[in-house]
């Protein structure tokens, strides 16, 4: 089974700290992506890397940047937390190619005190 | 710019009925995928369908199948036979070219014995 492993399910953090939030996959995907999942807003795009060391800004990007440094490994970095990054932050992994299924990680919620 | 767009916050069906999830999305390409995906309690995001545009036949998974109407925009979840363990937030994406995916906002559907 393709396994999308987060490293914390539940977080909690101080206002300006940095936070790493990592995520591994054991499928050799090509792509891996970040959402933040927010009530009435449904997923949205942080990040995403279609190779190692190759990034991409999605669509809410500020205050938060990524690493790419092994094909398996995807690190989301919030450089100085603050209380309105407080979420659920998702995860997740694709092969290249149009149209394939993205597999997900079960989500770190993020607290931000 | 892509948008996808679920209408109903909200559905609740008593186990057995069959229910309906809506979704229209927006986009200027003709090549795209659709997604229905699932995010029960446990919050693992798991694909329940997906649909690609340049085929008029409906996806059908099981007791899952949808209504894609590509002139209105629209892609619709039919679930029949409705278990408990459908209960679950359900997202409608949209991908093309990148294989990033654009997420509704969730419609959370609970299944009542």
């Amino acid at each position: 089974d393709v396994k999308v492993t987060q490293s914390s399910r539940y977080l909690v953090k101080r206002t300006g700290e940095k936070v790493f939030l990592e995520c591994v996959q054991d499928m050799d995907h090509e792509n891996m992506f970040w959402y933040r999942q927010d009530p009435g807003l449904g997923l949205r795009l942080i990040y995403f890397s279609y190779d190692v060391k190759m990034k991409e800004k999605g669509d809410i990007p500020e205050g938060y940047s990524v690493s790419r440094e092994k094909k398996e490994r995807f690190s989301l970095i919030l450089e100085s937390a603050s209380t309105n990054q407080t979420s659920m932050y998702l995860c997740a992994s694709s092969f290249g190619g149009p149209g394939t299924e993205a597999f997900f990680g079960q989500g770190t919620r993020l607290t931000v005190v | 710019a892509q948008t996808v767009t679920q209408s109903q916050p909200e559905m609740s069906v008593q186990e057995a009925e069959t229910v309906t999830l809506s979704c229209t999305y927006d986009t200027s390409e003709n090549n795209y995928y659709l997604f229905w995906y699932k995010q029960p309690p446990s919050r693992q995001m798991i694909l329940v369908i997906r649909q690609e545009a340049y085929k008029q036949q409906n996806a059908t998974e099981n007791r899952f199948s949808v209504n894609f109407q590509k002139a209105a925009k629209s892609f619709s979840l039919k679930i029949s036979d409705s278990q408990l363990g459908d209960t679950a937030m359900y997202f409608c994406a949209l991908s093309q070219g990148a294989q990033k995916l654009v997420f509704g906002q969730g419609t959370r559907l609970t299944i009542n014995p």
